[in-house]
């Protein structure tokens, strides 16, 4: 059980937008910044969004970040059918004394 | 271009020890922090281990304190996992990644760890 909430699959046809939720706290999201991971299946992660909003060179335009609060979004517009992955969302979490990373459950994202 | 190569996986005995080795190559890998970022099979990411580029800053995760080592060889742009004491639930693909501008930016393809009697 993640103390970051993600919906566990969502789905869309291709040209559509989705948006991934990604839940937190004061003692994660709230006062850190959060970054977003793509994985494709069979592969290693990949970085797509860091410090919430932001696109590492390479990664294209389609994909997007927000932060409000104690939540995160992960927006992809424009869905192709390579884009079916699963994402992460990251940060870290000092709830227990100790700090440490963490990431959300994933999201499985189907494009029909 | 920025290269991490894992090694040292295998097969081992519930109680047993593995080192898990981490090549770098293509960026300046004593400027960076590192971590060990793990999956079992068909599970979501768990974070295991982070370092500071000197060594100087380690934290590990609840589910491996006490069992696993973090450490690095910065002459030999190195990151290592020492598991002791190793458990079924540690059976899981383990992934070196590095840390900069808060976040994991590069990971490495993974090394297939089995704990199995």
């Amino acid at each position: 059980q993640s103390v970051l909430t993600q919906p566990p699959s969502v789905s869309a046809a291709p040209g559509q937008k989705v948006t991934i939720s990604c839940s937190g706290s004061s003692s994660n999201i709230g006062n850190n910044y959060v970054s977003w991971y793509q994985q494709l299946p069979g592969t290693a992660p990949k970085l797509l969004i860091y410090e919430n909003n932001k696109r590492p060179s390479g990664i294209p335009d389609r994909f997007s970040g927000s932060k409000s609060g104690t939540s995160a979004t992960l927006g992809i517009t424009g869905l192709q059918t390579g884009d079916e992955a699963d994402y992460y969302c990251g940060t870290w979490d000092s709830s227990l004394s100790a700090l440490n990373w963490v990431f959300g459950g994933g999201t499985k994202l189907t494009v029909l | 271009q920025v290269q991490l190569v894992e090694s040292g996986g295998g097969l081992v005995k519930p109680g047993g020890s593995l080192r898990l080795s981490c090549a770098a190559s293509g960026f300046t890998f004593s400027d960076y922090y590192m971590s060990w970022i793990r999956q079992a099979p068909g599970k979501g990411l768990e974070w295991v281990s982070y370092i500071s580029s000197s060594g100087s800053t380690i934290y590990y995760a609840d589910s491996v304190k006490g069992r696993f080592t973090i450490s690095r060889d910065n002459a030999k742009n190195s990151l290592y996992l020492q598991m002791n004491s190793l458990r079924a639930e540690d059976t899981a693909v383990y992934y070196c990644a590095s840390w900069r501008r808060g976040s994991y930016d590069y990971w490495g393809q993974g090394t297939l760890v089995t704990v199995s009697s």
